[in-house]
């Protein structure tokens, strides 16, 4: 069975601090993917990034960063120099296709509020 | 480009009735998945329809019920609903299956 763990439920930063979200994944699968999800106030879930299982390289974009590591099975992402538009609902999610079905899982989710 | 368009924006039904749920990908995406998200967590999978075939199913009843037309848009239905039916139903368009996913805004439905 397929499963995403994120224990943080919610943190709080100020603004310019840097913040990193667990992201926790059990998969029996070889083959997989793993994703980040942001969900502002609005409510509209927006992509951040994506990996494949193969691919552990690990990924700066500006501001974010993303640390894969099959060896815990885990997935962070780290937002340095937090800012109060960085507010929103993190969702890591992980999906692979297993016996010819596909199954896409999200976790929890991780509220991140950036105080000013 | 249009991003993935969902209809209506919000609906009351209730308990027993039926609803259709309507979504338009991303044009040139293929596959479509729909998702339930209930308040404080996180989507829950329902369906992923590629090529009009269904690709995935997530754990739902079989009062859940989707399908994908020769455009790519898709429906998603849901017969008998139950008070715990109730949330934000998720469409997510994407190249291909495994691709990452474009969601739209959601539909709020409410069953009284």
């Amino acid at each position: 069975a397929q499963k995403v763990t994120q224990a943080q439920t919610e943190i709080s930063v100020v603004e310019k601090e840097d913040v990193t979200l667990d992201c926790v994944y059990e998969t029996r699968d070889t083959t997989y993917y793993l994703f980040w999800y942001k969900q502002p106030p609005s409510g509209e879930l927006v992509f951040l990034i994506r990996r494949n299982s193969f691919d552990e390289q690990n990924e700066i974009s500006g501001r974010y960063s993303w640390n894969f590591q099959k060896s815990t099975s885990s997935f962070n992402f780290t937002i340095t120099a937090s800012q109060v538009v960085d507010s929103a609902v993190y969702f890591c999610a992980l999906s692979a296709t297993t016996s010819g079905t596909y199954k896409y899982i999200f976790g929890t989710g991780t509220r991140l509020k950036v105080l000013a | 480009d249009a991003g993935v368009t969902q209809s209506p924006t919000h609906l009351i039904k209730t308990r027993g009735q039926h609803v259709t749920l309507r979504c338009s990908p991303i044009s040139g995406h293929k596959s479509v998945s729909w998702y339930q998200q209930v308040l404080g967590q996180g989507p829950q999978f329902i369906f992923q329809y590629y090529e009009k075939e269904e690709r995935g199913r997530g754990n739902f009843p079989d009062r859940f019920s989707a399908r994908q037309f020769p455009n790519y848009s898709s429906e998603l239905n849901v017969n008998a609903l139950l008070l715990g039916d109730s949330a934000l139903y998720l469409c997510a368009s994407s190249p291909k299956s495994t691709n990452e996913q474009f969601f739209g805004p959601g539909t709020r439905l409410t069953v009284l």
